[in-house]
């Protein structure tokens, strides 16, 4: 059974810090991971998608790197802003019959970023 | 493009009573669609997958008598809680796909559940 693990649970850096949040994963036959952001009581937005075939993604000041055989992968923010501060998501989609492959979700890493 | 809706955002009920959340794709034809519950402070756990004109697949530890997933049409997709109690309180979240897009699935912006 896939399990998604994020660290640490919460972070809170003072505004322009450089910050890594981490996510593992327990089974590396996954057809893809993704970043997702998620404000107080409000949905999810996508940030970023990697293959299983990639390494890294990149938009704006988000990069995401993927190390499917060693389980893990980081979202790094680049200058980070109080507006970035939100809870942040892993998921990964395994391999599903039916072309419907689940998302497991990670906990979350909640992000404060003090001005 | 790629939007989807949830009605309420927000409902209070009183215990006993039912509550219907609709989830739309306004943009695309989702051949697929699936129920997610967050607990405060919790990641999402998926409830069901449901395939257009077929019957749900429920998650180990979901009531399907409880929760009623219908999804009757290409872009629609309903969740019925029945018999609400407050332990059913959660926020519910759907998600679409289409049936040619493994990759992608787009959420919806959710609904606050309270059973009073």
């Amino acid at each position: 059974k896939q399990e998604v693990t994020q660290i640490p649970a919460a972070l809170s850096v003072p505004e322009g810090e450089n910050l890594v949040l981490n996510c593992s994963f327990t089974d590396s036959a996954i057809y893809n991971l993704q970043w997702f952001r998620q404000d107080p009581g409000k949905g999810l937005t996508s940030l970023l998608l990697i293959q299983s075939s990639q390494r890294e993604q990149t938009s704006g000041r988000l990069n995401a790197s993927l190390d499917k055989s060693s389980g893990r992968s980081t979202l790094y923010i680049a200058a980070s802003q109080p507006g970035d501060s939100a809870t942040y998501l892993c998921a990964v989609r395994g391999y599903g019959s039916g072309n419907t492959g689940k998302l497991i979700f990670g906990q979350g890493t909640t992000l404060q970023v003090k001005p | 493009g790629a939007v989807v809706s949830q009605h309420p955002s927000r409902v209070i009920c009183k215990s006993g009573t039912s509550v219907k959340i609709e989830c739309r794709s306004l943009d695309f034809q989702a051949t697929t669609m699936f129920w997610y519950r967050q607990f405060p402070k919790q990641s999402l756990m998926l409830m069901a997958t449901s395939n257009e004109g077929s019957k749900a697949t429920y998650e180990q530890g979901v009531e399907k008598d409880k929760f009623l997933i219908n999804h009757a049409s290409l872009t629609l997709s309903t969740l019925t809680v029945t018999s609400a109690h407050p332990e059913d309180s959660s926020f519910y979240i759907c998600s679409a796909k289409t049936f040619d897009s493994y990759n992608e699935q787009f959420f919806g912006p959710g609904t606050r559940l309270t059973v009073l």
